[in-house]
């Protein structure tokens, strides 16, 4: 069962704007963790940010945010001042354990373009 | 000094042959995957081994078969190949099962197949 969802499939923003990519997660769990990665056309797959589900301030890398809601199960990722490198699919990942053994498991991705 | 690599980056071949793409990580982590990427970009976990030993095996087809000679290399080898197999292919690590800093993925191998 898919337990990452991000319900938009693609985004699209000036440079220099602020841009906000939602995740949702399912879990019986109350200690997990969450990332962002990036996956630029080179297709490398790139960790952009993480949170520690017991830490309640939210994870800050740079221009890159989260916003963690717990209650809710979102795991937002927000951009500011948006690069042309910026440009790529994005895909929320949550840690889950499934019958003992742990797995990160990814939403359906986001593909965000930035536009000059 | 690349931390996760995997040969080959890009494989053609034809239905029904047998094939296999290395990866070796360089960064001291005990735990490694591959993953499969789709064509609607939708990344799946195939396998997981710790420290040589299986923990992961996902509903893949037989034909796959990961092998791991020692906890810096896992290699999956691909028996009769089929159109379905085509995809890109990524090799993963990380410290320790729980994996909580990530995992760092190799740059993938896109596996086509005629």
């Amino acid at each position: 069962a898919q337990t990452v969802t991000q319900s938009q499939p693609e985004m699209s923003v000036q440079e220099a704007e602020t841009v906000t990519l939602s995740c949702t997660y399912d879990t019986s769990e109350s200690n997990y963790y969450l990332f962002w990665y990036k996956q630029p056309p080179s297709r490398q797959m790139i960790l952009v940010i993480r949170q520690e589900a017991y830490k309640q301030q939210n994870a800050t890398e740079n221009r890159f945010s989260v916003n963690f809601q717990k209650a809710a199960k979102s795991f937002s990722l927000k951009i500011s001042d948006s690069q042309l490198g910026d440009t790529a699919m994005y895909f929320c990942a949550f840690m889950n354990r499934i019958q003992g053994a742990q797995k990160l498991v990814f939403g359906q991705g986001t593909r965000l373009t930035i536009n000059p | 000094d690349t931390a996760v690599s995997q040969t080959p980056k890009y494989l053609v071949t034809q239905m029904g042959n047998d094939k296999s793409i290395k990866c070796e990580q360089n960064l001291g982590h005990d735990t490694m995957y591959w993953y499969k990427q789709d064509s609607k970009k939708f990344l799946k976990i195939m396998f997981s081994y710790n420290n040589k030993e299986l923990i992961i095996n996902e509903t893949v087809p037989n034909r796959f078969s990961p092998k791991s000679p020692d906890k810096a290399h896992l290699n999956l080898h691909i028996n009769s190949l089929e159109l379905g197999d085509s995809a890109v292919y990524f090799c993963a690590s990380s410290l320790g099962q729980l994996g909580a800093y990530g995992y760092t993925f190799g740059s993938g191998t896109r596996l086509t197949v005629v």
